[in-house]
């Protein structure tokens, strides 16, 4: 049963700390996209890699925002410094684009900056 | 760009009565419509989906149906049962063929007992 992982689950943090949000695709899918849920603004999309190149990442506060793809098996959402206004569920999925455009969701990463 | 408006924002019904959530869009140019439902402490799961040359599709009790010319889709739930409750999200992809997907602000669907 192929799925999309994340890790951690739920991270607690302090103001001014460094986040980092793991997320591992499902085997062969070459596009990956970063999502942030608020009860407020709903689902945004963050940021989305092709191939591991960043197609577009006007979504992410870019001064303290990051996302890599090192490997085609790993992508990493960084947060530096952290700020209690980050707190929110990050979501990654993925997708073959060459089979349409059927995105795949992980179960999320929870964070509460204090 | 691309907006995605849903409506209602919450629906309550009675188990075994239809729902019925709709969605419009904004970009002419979109050709695919997924809907999504989330769990409580979940990701959003992809439970149904529909392309432009279509105008309708079924699997057992969920139906969704596309009108492309008033630009606007619509995810039909029959035989609702207290399972079904959840937060769905409908999305459109936008004209870029890049797979991006907008989209809408979801509603909550409770089905009482």
């Amino acid at each position: 049963d192929a799925r999309v992982t994340q890790t951690p689950r739920d991270k607690v943090t302090e103001m001014g700390q460094e986040v980092t949000m793991r997320c591992q695709p499902i085997l062969g899918h070459n596009t990956v996209f970063w999502y942030r849920q608020t009860m407020m603004q709903g689902l945004e999309l963050l940021a989305y890699f092709r191939n591991r190149a960043p197609l577009d990442d006007s979504g992410m506060p870019k001064d303290r925002f990051s996302a890599e793809m090192p490997d085609a098996t790993l992508a990493t959402l960084k947060i530096q410094p952290s700020e209690p206004r980050d707190s929110a569920v990050y979501f990654c999925a993925s997708g073959l684009s060459t089979g349409g455009f059927e995105q795949f969701f992980g179960p999320g990463t929870r964070l509460t900056v204090l | 760009g691309e907006n995605v408006e849903q409506h209602p924002s919450t629906l309550s019904v009675q188990e075994g009565d239809s729902a019925v959530i709709k969605c419009t869009y904004s970009d002419s140019a979109s050709n695919y419509f997924p809907w999504y439902k989330q769990e409580l402490g979940k990701g959003p799961q992809l439970i149904i989906d529909i392309r432009s040359n279509v105008g309708e599709k079924k699997d057992q009790r969920i139906a969704v149906t596309l009108n492309k010319t008033a630009k606007h889709f619509s995810l039909h739930i029959t035989e609702t049962q207290p399972e079904d409750s959840a937060v769905y999200f409908c999305a459109a992809a936008g004209s870029s063929n890049t797979g991006k997907l907008i989209f809408g602000q979801g509603t909550t669907l409770q089905v009482k007992p």
